[in-house]
């Protein structure tokens, strides 16, 4: 069974940083493209990060460019998101998910159960 | 960027009725088209890709269709569990800003 597990989320002052990681299990982890997706409170989904398997490609959502980085260990089976700089408007649960096959533009499985990320002071 | 317009926003159904929703894209993107569900308090779950292929273990009461800048979702007879909220999303990027089916 495929298993995500994402963690690092909190309470953060504005300008601050957190890394959220999420750690993957149960498919060959460096055979799929990794991915990153936000809902902030009572809002719709917003793509925010992807990583191809080797790690070798990155994209990024235009709001979040410059200051947030995914990477992933595939050693470790785990997808990284480093958020730096950080807004209030970066406050949401954000999930990590699995692309569902080789093509990144096939949608997204399965999904994280999501950590909560805090922006305030 | 492209942008992803679904229509309605809400709605209200009965259980057995049939259900449309609509996703339009701002310009041309093929059949790169995914459909999500949501619970409230859960992940999306992934039930169409590529505009019309159904999702493993997804019933088959979901359909999708469409291609180019419309798309369409169709929950052929609705359920008592798929009372949710549905986005369509292009490609790996942007998603559409979500219809809630709700209880009449």
């Amino acid at each position: 069974e495929v298993q995500l597990l994402e963690s690092g989320g909190g309470l953060v002052q504005p300008g601050g940083s957190l890394r959220l990681s999420c750690a993957a299990s149960g498919f060959t982890f460096n055979n799929y493209a990794m991915n990153w997706v936000r809902q902030a409170p009572g809002t719709g989904l917003q793509w925010v990060s992807s990583i191809s398997g080797s790690g070798e490609s990155t994209y990024y959502t235009d709001s979040v460019k410059g200051r947030f980085t995914i990477s992933r260990d595939n050693s470790k089976n785990t997808v990284y998101l480093q958020m730096n700089s950080l807004r209030a408007d970066d406050t949401a649960v954000y999930y990590c998910a699995k692309a569902r096959g080789w093509e990144l533009a096939e949608g997204f499985d399965p999904w994280g159960q999501g950590t909560l990320v805090t922006v305030s002071s | 960027d492209i942008q992803m317009t679904q229509s309605p926003s809400s709605l209200s159904a009965s259980v057995g009725d049939r259900v449309t929703i609509t996703c339009r894209a701002s310009q041309s993107i093929s059949r790169y088209l995914n459909w999500y569900q949501q619970k409230p308090g859960k992940a999306p779950k992934l039930l169409i890709y590529a505009a019309s292929s159904l999702q493993s273990g997804v019933p088959s009461r979901f359909s999708g269709s469409g291609s180019g800048t419309d798309f369409t979702l169709t929950i052929g007879s609705l359920q008592p569990e798929d009372f949710a909220t549905y986005y369509c999303q292009q490609s790996y990027r942007t998603f559409g800003q979500g219809t809630k089916v709700e209880v009449k």
